[in-house]
């Protein structure tokens, strides 16, 4: 199976940040890479998908990029309501494999 | 709108098994991939499997093989997740989560706690 890895596994910055977390993948996925938030006792929420693809309603500060192993999920501008944590995966085939996460927090 | 709307919070003893629903609105039952994921406290997300409910096969990550079966009814537009020989270790919120096949899960059900305590 496919491995899923992240860096850093937690992070903290202030508001008006630009902030990178990065996603890796043990095997060639192309771009089969999607990024979810998940907010304090909340359910996961779709960001970005095909690795750069934003999904509806997502802001605009959130970007995604990368193929085949290496992937970055970005924030342009950190704000106070970007608190979560950030999972990556891979869904070519299944089974679907997260990565460990990133917690962002602010500083 | 779509709407996957799960089965309430459940105890189990060690050794049980526990079912949980998963029951879709708004949207094409059958031909999407329904995924279960599960969360322990305080961990990241983990892939149990799915199934594509109008091939009606589930299939598993390699950790859950032999200990999950996952189905679907299309009558219902529901789906089901069964969890064997439960241990305190399976104490989780098992969410399940709909996707196209080879796509991201873009709509979730609200969660599931399931508490495996003697």
């Amino acid at each position: 199976d496919t491995q899923m890895t992240q860096s850093p596994s937690s992070l903290s910055a202030s508001v008006g940040d630009r902030v990178t977390i990065t996603c890796r993948a043990s095997q060639g996925i192309a771009n089969f890479l999607a990024w979810y938030q998940q907010k304090p006792g909340k359910v996961p929420k779709l960001l970005i998908y095909a690795a750069s693809t934003l999904q509806s309603g997502v802001p605009s500060r959130f970007s995604g990029s990368g193929s085949g192993t290496d992937f970055t999920l970005t924030i342009s501008s950190l704000q106070p309501e970007d608190v979560a944590t950030y999972y990556c995966q891979k869904y070519n085939s299944a089974p679907g494999t997260f990565g460990p996460g990133t917690k962002v927090d602010v500083k | 709108q779509v709407q996957l709307v799960q089965s309430g919070a459940e105890v189990k003893k060690p050794g049980s098994s526990v079912k949980v629903s998963c029951k879709t609105s708004g949207g094409t039952f059958s031909s999407y991939v329904i995924t279960w994921v599960r969360q322990a406290p305080g961990q990241g997300l983990e892939c149990m499997g799915g199934i594509i409910p109008m091939f009606g096969t589930g299939n598993y990550a390699q950790k859950f093989q032999g200990r999950v079966t996952i189905t679907a009814d299309e009558s219902t537009n529901t789906a089901y997740m069964e969890l064997s020989s439960l241990r305190s270790e399976d104490t989780a919120v098992y969410y399940c989560a709909r996707g196209e096949q080879v796509g991201p899960l873009d709509f979730w059900g609200q969660g599931t706690l399931v508490i495996v305590s003697s």
